[in-house]
């Protein structure tokens, strides 16, 4: 089965309001990489944590490699905060491999 | 900030005709990777290499074939272009170094094969 299960699969918020974004492992990880994928397909690195938690703006990831799961909150989200998000996680196989969940389509209204 | 560039941007190209998507990156990284993204999926890793001459077997390489031809350049070659192989696709690069995971991303390149 995946190794990296996203949920949910699509979110929809009012500007203002928030939300979380998870990803659970079936295995150990070493690191995780959040992106947002933007409106012309460009993917913009959000976040890269090999433990704890860390915070830009209205954005905060958290990653837990021992309960095998990592979290990206959205704070008062904006319009701009629309597109899909994915995250990546490194396994313990040393191959400096991303493993990747298979997105959160994430769309902010009026 | 690490440095990755893809062209062409977008491609359009008829089954079974020939496509070389290319990747430059210009931060000295040792791993290159060629990943595809369609809609409900995520990244699926395509061929990568740690280094000039090295090439890896990704997760999805049937029709693909890869070339590090410099620790700068990654090539991406689909030599009888199938309408499956419609996708976007990225190159990121990594420093492959320690325990550092992190991979820096190109732009995309959007190929439709009709």
């Amino acid at each position: 089965g995946d190794q990296v299960e996203q949920s949910p699969s699509a979110l929809s918020l009012h500007e203002g309001t928030g939300s979380a974004l998870r990803c659970n492992f079936t295995t150990t990880m070493r690191a995780v990489q959040w992106f947002r994928k933007n409106s012309r397909g460009s993917l913009i690195n959000l976040f890269y944590l090999a433990s704890g938690t860390k915070e830009n703006g209205r954005l905060k990831s958290a990653f837990d490699s021992k309960e095998r799961y990592s979290t990206l909150h959205i704070r008062d989200a904006q319009l701009e905060d629309s597109g899909t998000y994915f995250c990546a996680a490194g396994a313990s196989s040393g191959s400096w491999q991303l493993i990747f969940g298979s997105g959160t389509q994430l769309t902010v209204m009026p | 900030e690490a440095a990755v560039t893809q062209s062409p941007r977008n491609k359009v190209t008829v089954t079974g005709g020939n496509v070389t998507l290319s990747c430059r990156q210009t931060n000295s990284h040792n791993y290159m990777y060629w990943y595809r993204q369609d809609t409900g999926h995520g990244l699926r890793l395509i061929h990568y290499s740690y280094g000039a001459g090295n090439l890896q077997i990704g997760d999805v390489p049937d029709g693909y074939k890869a070339t590090r031809t410099t620790q700068e350049d990654f090539f991406l070659l689909l030599e009888l272009a199938s309408p499956s192989q419609t996708s976007l696709y990225f190159c990121a690069s990594s420093p492959g170094l320690g325990d550092s995971y992190e991979q820096y991303f190109g732009p995309g390149t959007r190929l439709t094969v009709l």
